[in-house]
């Protein structure tokens, strides 16, 4: 069955920590990957997207994500956490206009 | 403003009650879903509609009704809510492959 697996279910890091989430799909063929986020008691907004081109795509609040085809891979970094950071982080693909998002990692930054 | 608006925010309700969420979308996506998040199991799939009238389950269909007669409203409906259906519900729609939006959640408690 199609999938989209994310490894850590839990992150806590301290403040200036860097970051990476992991984020792997089991879809072949042409894809299209987004990461989201949900601050505390919100909806959850666009971090960033992929659809084609250069691998490496930079999105909002200092992230990027990196798409490994050959790991079917699409993780996300940051270089240095802030407080504001503490979320709950959705990896999400698209393929033949179904849309399967990840269960979720959920990104505790200590001040 | 382009948004996907969801009523209500907040419910409490008894077991058995029919009940109505409604989400609206002025984007004229054709695309619309819905999901609900529950702690450790991210976000499921309840329903989705590719167009008016077209309608599908989605991941935990059980004990949901939805309904797509206009391109910018799709209802939830409880029929018989249960305690189990208890939780936050997300409305989403999308063009195409592009990436979801959101609306603000609707917090469920069947009692």
């Amino acid at each position: 069955a199609q999938s989209v697996s994310q490894h850590n279910h839990h992150v806590i890091l301290s403040e200036a920590a860097s970051l990476e989430l992991g984020c792997n799909y089991s879809y072949g063929g042409t894809v299209n990957l987004f990461w989201y986020v949900q601050y505390p008691g919100q909806h959850l907004q666009l971090l960033l997207k992929y659809f084609s081109g250069d691998p490496l795509v930079k999105g909002i609040k200092g992230f990027e994500a990196e798409f490994i085809k050959s790991k079917f891979s699409f993780n996300l970094r940051k270089p240095s956490v802030q407080w504001s950071d503490t979320a709950e982080y959705f990896c999400a693909v698209t393929r033949d206009d179904k849309i399967i998002f990840g269960k979720g990692t959920r990104l505790h930054i200590l001040p | 403003e382009a948004q996907v608006t969801q009523n209500p925010r907040y419910l409490i309700t008894v077991t058995g009650k029919k009940l109505t969420v409604t989400c609206s979308q002025n984007m004229n996506h054709e695309y619309m879903s819905w999901y609900r998040q529950d702690p450790g199991l991210g976000l499921r799939q309840i329903y989705y509609s590719m167009n008016v009238e077209v309608t599908d389950k989605g991941d935990v269909p059980e004990g949901y009704k939805v309904s797509r007669k206009e391109k910018r409203n799709f209802p939830l409906i409880l029929e018989s809510p249960s305690p189990n259906q208890t939780s936050l519900y997300f409305c989403a729609s999308r063009h195409s492959n592009q990436p979801q939006h959101f609306g603000d959640g609707t917090r469920l408690s069947i009692l």
